[in-house]
């Protein structure tokens, strides 16, 4: 089944604790991207890729770095998470076409306290 | 950037037709999205439009006016089931990124 897999679908932290959000898709897309969803503001780009070892910043990159080593795996690494930076996440995959829609990962809701 | 315009609320009926409209402004516009989003659930694609006009997808159909800045998405015979976020996101600007509106969330009542 196509899909894009990301884990955990819970985690709650610590401020200042290192943590990572793994991404994965198994579609061979080579557009890979990152968003927050906050109550109020939407879903924000946080980074995006185009494809291995090209990453860039989306509309709110503060506080995260992305990684694409390889085509299926985008991971989002919160270095030293803030409260702030409790959300919902979603990774996201798309092919190549401009009409090629976007396929979401279930979500990773993270608290920082 | 881009600025998308899209209420925030909307309730209606089982069975009845609603109408929710999104206004944008971006350059180099390529297209728009709709997606569907239930509470706490990913956003699921619903339609693409490129060019003017209706695209009809069974109980779904979007409209595009590019000259307007304006979509809308109607959707047909209302089920409870389509109680949900529906998120309006235009393709174009620098980089040819997708942007995402606040999104619309719909209550139908039987």
């Amino acid at each position: 089944e196509a899909q894009v897999t990301q884990n955990p679908r819970y985690l709650i932290t610590v401020t200042g604790k290192k943590l990572t959000v793994t991404c994965s898709q198994n579609m061979n897309h080579e557009y890979m991207s990152w968003y927050r969803q906050d109550p109020g503001l939407g879903l924000r780009q946080i980074y995006y890729s185009m494809n291995v070892e090209v990453t860039d910043k989306g509309d709110v990159p503060e506080g995260y770095k992305v990684s694409r080593k390889e085509k299926r795996n985008f991971p989002l690494i919160l270095e030293s998470p803030s409260p702030n930076q409790t959300s919902l996440y979603f990774c996201a995959s798309k092919g190549g076409a401009v009409y090629s829609p976007l396929h979401f990962g279930n979500g990773t809701r993270l608290t920082v306290t | 950037g881009q600025n998308i315009d899209q209420p925030t609320e909307m309730t209606a009926t089982e069975g009845a037709i609603v109408q929710i409209n999104c206004t944008y402004q971006t350059s180099g516009f390529n297209g728009l999205f709709w997606y569907q989003q239930h509470a706490g659930e990913a956003p699921t694609f619903l339609s693409y439009n490129v060019l003017d006009g209706l695209e009809e997808k069974g109980r779904f159909s979007s409209f595009l006016s590019r000259s307007k800045g304006y979509s809308y998405l109607l959707l047909k015979e209302l089920q409870m089931k389509d109680s949900a976020s529906y998120l309006c996101a235009p393709l174009g600007g620098a980089g040819n990124m997708l942007t995402f509106g606040g999104g619309t969330r719909l209550m139908v009542k039987p």
